[in-house]
């Protein structure tokens, strides 16, 4: 069965700075990797994701994710973080055994500190 | 276009109330599920429906019925709540059964409390 892991349930990080927040799989095939935020009292929101092809994919609001199938991580990134960046992220992976649905990790809470 | 829309927005139950949590969407989606959303276990999926007059189970299916008579909704019931069941749930929806490409489009959430 498909799974994320998100190791990290809080990142903090200073505006300005870069920030990655970090998730890992586990597939039995190729992986379709996506990156949600939510912001307070909202749904979901789609960021990016990881069909095939370059490993490094770019989303909305400046976001990006690095694919690595050798250390089976795809973490998010940006180069430097805003006060408006502060949001819950979840990764999630498509399970392609049934109706493509999606399976979400824990999620990461992240806090840029002005 | 208003995408994806729950109702209500927030709901407080006793123990053993039945009612159901509405779902509509306007994008001629295929797709539709229903997730719920607890502090330190992420989203959890419920049902899903493939297109209307299919449904199937999800990771957490018990104690929750849904039907999907039309295109547009797809109505989550609960049967005979239960504490367990206080959460924040989301209703979502994509452009296609088959396609691993099409992002979920996510509603508000329905923030239920169970007394």
């Amino acid at each position: 069965a498909q799974s994320v892991a998100q190791p990290e349930d809080q990142v903090n990080v200073a505006e300005g700075n870069p920030l990655t927040v970090k998730c890992t799989y586990s597939v039995s095939g190729n992986p379709y990797l996506f990156w949600y935020v939510q912001y307070p009292n909202r749904g979901l929101q789609f960021l990016l994701k990881y069909i095939t092809g370059d490993n490094l994919v770019k989303g909305s609001y400046g976001f990006e994710a690095e694919f690595n199938k050798s250390q089976t991580s795809f973490h998010l990134k940006k180069p430097s973080a805003l006060v408006s960046d502060s949001a819950l992220y979840f990764c999630a992976v498509r399970d392609l055994t049934g109706a493509n649905n999606l399976f979400f990790g824990t999620g990461t809470r992240l806090t840029v500190i002005p | 276009n208003a995408g994806v829309t729950q109702t209500p927005k927030f709901q407080v139950l006793k123990t053993g109330q039945s009612m159901t949590l509405q779902c509509a969407q306007d994008m001629n989606h295929e797709y539709m599920s229903w997730y719920r959303q607890d502090p330190g276990m992420g989203l959890r999926l419920i049902h899903y429906s493939v297109g209307a007059g299919i449904t199937d189970q999800g990771e957490v299916p018990n104690g929750y019925n849904v039907s999907r008579s039309t295109t547009e909704d797809f109505p989550l019931r609960l049967l005979s709540a239960a504490p367990s069941q206080t959460s924040v749930y989301f209703c979502a929806s994509s452009r296609d059964r088959g396609s691993s490409n099409s992002p979920l489009h996510f509603g508000n959430g329905t923030r239920l409390t169970v007394t």
